[in-house]
């Protein structure tokens, strides 16, 4: 069935360092695939998004892009902040004969620390 | 524009009582998503509604059932609770279906008793 499996955590980084938090997928036909970020004490914010094959989402220097040969969509940032400390979750939302259906990892903790 | 509100934030129940959540869509969407999120888990698909329409669901039992109303707020119901409801509940809207475009709630926290 649709899955999504994503690098377990806690990961902690020094301010600076570049970021990956892997994320692959399960799924048959054509899944858009998202970041979500949860901050501290907040609910879900959509980071970043590709619809189709070899698109290239980003949004506040992360950026992840949709492989189909390798099923992945990894999140990347190149030189991390303390602000960006929070939960992140890789989803794919997918069309089946029964409606949309969506699919989220178990979230990755992520702290920055000076 | 007014973003996704959930209410109540905060609920305990009994094992066995029945429970509402709700939640008002962000001005402009008229779809509407809800999720289970155990702690220290991902949020896991309950079902979607569309111009009030059941549009999809996830793996979730019949006791699990929701309502979209002509002004796009919408409701979860939940039946006959156990102990493993115990959970944040997440709303999420969005224009027309549109995956990408979703807004979440703040959630309400349901504790199982």
């Amino acid at each position: 069935g649709d899955s999504v499996t994503q690098m377990e955590g806690p990961v902690t980084l020094s301010e600076e360092a570049f970021l990956t938090i892997n994320c692959t997928y399960t799924a048959t036909g054509y899944p858009s695939l998202f970041w979500y970020v949860q901050y501290p004490g907040e609910g879900l914010q959509l980071l970043l998004k590709a619809t189709k094959a070899d698109d290239k989402g980003s949004n506040k220097g992360f950026e992840a892009t949709y492989r189909k040969e390798t099923t992945s969509f990894h999140l990347e940032k190149g030189s991390v902040q303390v602000s960006d400390s929070a939960v992140y979750f890789c989803a794919l939302s997918v069309l089946r004969n029964t409606g949309n259906q969506f699919y989220f990892g178990t979230g990755t903790s992520l702290t920055v620390i000076p | 524009e007014t973003g996704v509100t959930q209410s109540p934030t905060h609920l305990i129940k009994t094992r066995g009582q029945q429970v509402t959540l709700r939640c008002s869509s962000q001005s402009g969407h008229n779809t509407v998503s809800w999720y289970q999120q155990a702690l220290g888990q991902g949020p896991q698909f309950i079902f979607q509604y569309y111009r009030e329409e059941e549009n999809g669901r996830g793996n979730f039992p019949p006791r699990f059932s929701g309502l979209q109303f002509p002004n796009y707020s919408s409701e979860l119901n939940v039946n006959a609770l156990e102990l493993d409801d115990s959970a944040l509940y997440l709303c999420a809207s969005s224009r027309d279906r549109a995956s990408y475009g979703y807004t979440f709630g703040s959630g309400t926290r349901l504790t199982v008793v």
